[in-house]
């Protein structure tokens, strides 16, 4: 396809559980950033891809998130021992450009922690 | 982050022009004016954006204040199909060091019938 796919759509998960949720970004898009929007909430910035370099990780709200990029395409962010207030919308989103133009994002992953 | 402020939500009737508002008055020279909106169960999609001039796509025209303290997202006939949440984001484009867009709360925008 020619948008940014992400998967899976939805996953439940036990609390302290593992999780990986997988990126695939536009063919050519440079930049790619993931963000989480909880419930009823904004989008709030988790961290951000330049090729396979992550130079802003600040959004990760602990340890137990982590993400990498592989090839300058695909990322995957694991969330490591899943807590309830983990359970949200992932958000992917990928530009051609960083700095400048427009940001495509994914449908999102569902998580919900139980 | 150059902050934004939006009115919490909006109506509008079907078919009519829909003037969403937005406040910056601490934006800076090189300030882009970035609008997203997000429809129920979807990522967010971009809209359009602009830095001095007024700009218009094929969804919608941006309406920028002279002294770009303000700008105003015009959809010149809502469908039921442009309910969504449109959030308003101040980026600077300028250098390519600021690569984040900071979503706020945005408006949430009803179509009514």
């Amino acid at each position: 396809g020619a948008g940014v796919s992400q998967s899976p759509s939805n996953k439940v998960t036990e609390k302290g559980k593992d999780v990986e949720l997988r990126c695939d970004p536009i063919s050519g898009h440079t930049a790619l950033y993931w963000y989480r929007q909880s419930l009823g909430q904004g989008l709030e910035f988790l961290i951000y891809f330049q090729g396979n370099s992550a130079p802003d990780k600040s959004g990760l709200p602990s340890d137990r998130f982590s993400a990498e990029r592989t090839g300058g395409s695909v990322s995957t962010l694991t969330i490591q021992r899943t807590q309830q207030e983990d359970s949200a919308v992932y958000l992917c989103a990928s530009s051609f450009q960083t700095g400048t133009g427009e940001l495509f994002f994914g449908e999102g992953s569902r998580l919900t922690v139980l | 982050d150059a902050k934004t402020t939006q009115p919490n939500s909006m109506e509008s009737n079907e078919e009519e022009p829909v003037h969403l508002p937005c406040n910056h008055s601490t934006i800076s020279g090189t300030d882009y004016i970035h609008w997203y909106r997000q429809l129920p169960s979807q990522g967010p999609e971009y809209v359009i954006h602009g830095l001095t001039s007024n700009v218009n796509n094929r969804m919608a025209s941006l309406a920028i204040a002279e002294d770009r303290k303000s700008s105003t997202l015009i959809l010149h006939r809502a469908t039921l199909r442009d309910a969504a949440v449109y959030y308003c984001i101040l980026r600077d484009d300028s250098g390519g060091s600021n690569y984040k867009l900071t979503f706020g709360k945005g408006t949430l925008l009803t179509v009514n019938p």
